[in-house]
């Protein structure tokens, strides 16, 4: 099955800063990557996505980038704001047939000091 | 307004008392899934509906079952709880034609 792995567990960042968290995946079929935030506490929130035929994708201060070949994927936080901190996990799935799952990565804690 | 619901968002069990966790959604979704997440992991999927039909992961225990009645509800029945049991277990639904899933708050379970 996939295997997604995600770096670094935990990254501090002064306000202001860029923040970078990359993944990668094993299966080359997976074509959907999804970022969700969670805060503590609270549900995982949808904050940005990208299929396979899209090599990135921005949405104000966030951005996702796709290499397909390479199997990793990673985002990119400009600006980083207090309100940032919180748990990132990225996600990769497989559409076959409707059926969907999500393989999530371990999550990387976002520590934005003011 | 919520689109995803669950209920309790907090369920205090007792050791081996069987629990019932509940799920609904507004969105008329087909898929519905059930995650469990302990403190500091990733949503760990337990299994999913696609429509009526029941997908079990492969190391989801025994001791977890789930119906779906309908559309719009989907349950999780913890037959006999245990202490590793305790975690926030998590709701999701996604549209057939679509990706993206939509979690629900949550239900926090704790066993004593």
């Amino acid at each position: 099955g996939e295997n997604v792995e995600q770096h670094p567990s935990t990254l501090s960042v002064q306000e202001g800063d860029s923040a970078v968290i990359k993944c990668t995946y094993s299966d080359s079929a997976s074509n959907y990557f999804p970022w969700y935030k969670q805060e503590l506490g609270k549900r995982p929130q949808l904050i940005i996505d990208i299929r396979s035929n899209v090599g990135e994708k921005k949405d104000q201060r966030i951005a996702v980038t796709l290499n397909k070949t390479a199997k990793h994927f990673s985002l990119h936080i400009t600006e980083t704001q207090p309100e940032d901190s919180a748990v990132y996990f990225c996600a990769a799935s497989i559409r076959n047939s409707g059926y969907s799952t999500l393989t999530f990565g371990k999550g990387t804690m976002l520590l934005v000091s003011p | 307004d919520a689109m995803v619901i669950q209920n309790p968002r907090y369920q205090v069990t007792q050791f081996g008392k069987p629990v019932t966790l509940s799920c609904s959604q507004t969105l008329n979704h087909n898929v519905m899934y059930w995650y469990q997440q302990k403190s500091s992991q990733a949503p760990k999927l337990l299994f999913h509906y696609y429509d009526k039909d029941f997908n079990n992961e492969a190391d989801t225990p025994d001791n977890f079952q789930s119906r779906r009645p309908n559309t719009s509800f989907c349950f999780l029945d913890i037959r006999s709880p245990g202490l590793g049991d305790a975690a926030m277990y998590l709701c999701a639904t996604r549209g057939g034609g679509e990706e993206t899933q939509y979690f629900g708050p949550g239900t926090r379970l704790l066993v004593l």
